[in-house]
């Protein structure tokens, strides 16, 4: 069965520390796998998408590793700010079927003062 | 273009009901989905359009949703007999084909069935 797996399930940090979330996925065949951030009562964003071949991806102070693998991502924050809370989403698609998407259930980041 | 846009942002009904909900996808956009998300959780595929055509269903969408997309643009999703169990946030993304796929995802709509 297709799963996406994240831990941990929410996880709270000063403002200005790092963190990194983690994904595990059990899709097969794979094709990408993306990670988005939803705030609460929006929409999930898009920050990274990555395919076999990528071992990192960054955007901005968001960092994603991928191991194919071991079917294991990371998503790395440096520096966090107030505004990086939120859930941040696993996402991965398989291959023949991108068009729909296996989503984890999130981890929600707090960043506090 | 700003992006996916839904409408309406929230809806309380009372149980029993019909609801609509309205999707205006990102203009050059071919693909347009809808996905159920609940308190905690992830989002959870219902159904999806390529231009004006329903390609996939979802066992989650039962008889009483229905989505359609009659000119490959907007799209609605209207549910029958509201359920308490339909409350969620529904929302939808488009994608185009021609590049990277990538789903841009809507505000979502609200719905609390009492």
């Amino acid at each position: 069965k297709n799963q996406v797996e994240q831990s941990p399930q929410s996880l709270i940090i000063l403002e200005g520390k790092n963190c990194t979330l983690q994904c595990n996925y059990t899709v097969s065949p794979f094709s990408n796998l993306r990670w988005y951030k939803q705030d609460t009562g929006r929409g999930p964003v898009s920050l990274t998408i990555m395919t076999f071949s990528e071992n990192t991806k960054s955007n901005g102070r968001y960092t994603a590793t991928l191991d194919a693998d071991t079917k294991q991502s990371s998503l790395h924050i440096t520096a966090s700010q107030l505004s990086d809370s939120a859930s941040y989403i696993c996402v991965v698609s398989a291959s023949g079927a991108t068009n729909k998407l296996i989503f984890g259930t999130g981890t929600l980041l707090a960043v506090q003062p | 273009d700003t992006g996916v846009s839904q409408d309406p942002r929230h809806k309380i009904t009372k149980r029993g009901q019909n609801v609509t909900f309205r999707c205006d996808p990102i203009s050059e956009h071919n693909r347009l989905y809808w996905y159920r998300q609940t308190l905690g959780q992830g989002p959870e595929f219902l159904t999806y359009f390529q231009n004006e055509a329903q390609l996939e269903k979802s066992r989650l969408l039962s008889d009483r949703f229905s989505a359609e997309r009659p000119k490959g643009s907007f799209s609605t999703l209207e549910i029958q007999r509201t359920e308490q169990g339909d409350s969620a946030m529904y929302l939808c993304a488009s994608s185009s084909t021609v590049s990277t796929d990538t789903q841009y995802f809507g505000p979502g709509t609200r719905l609390t069935v009492l």
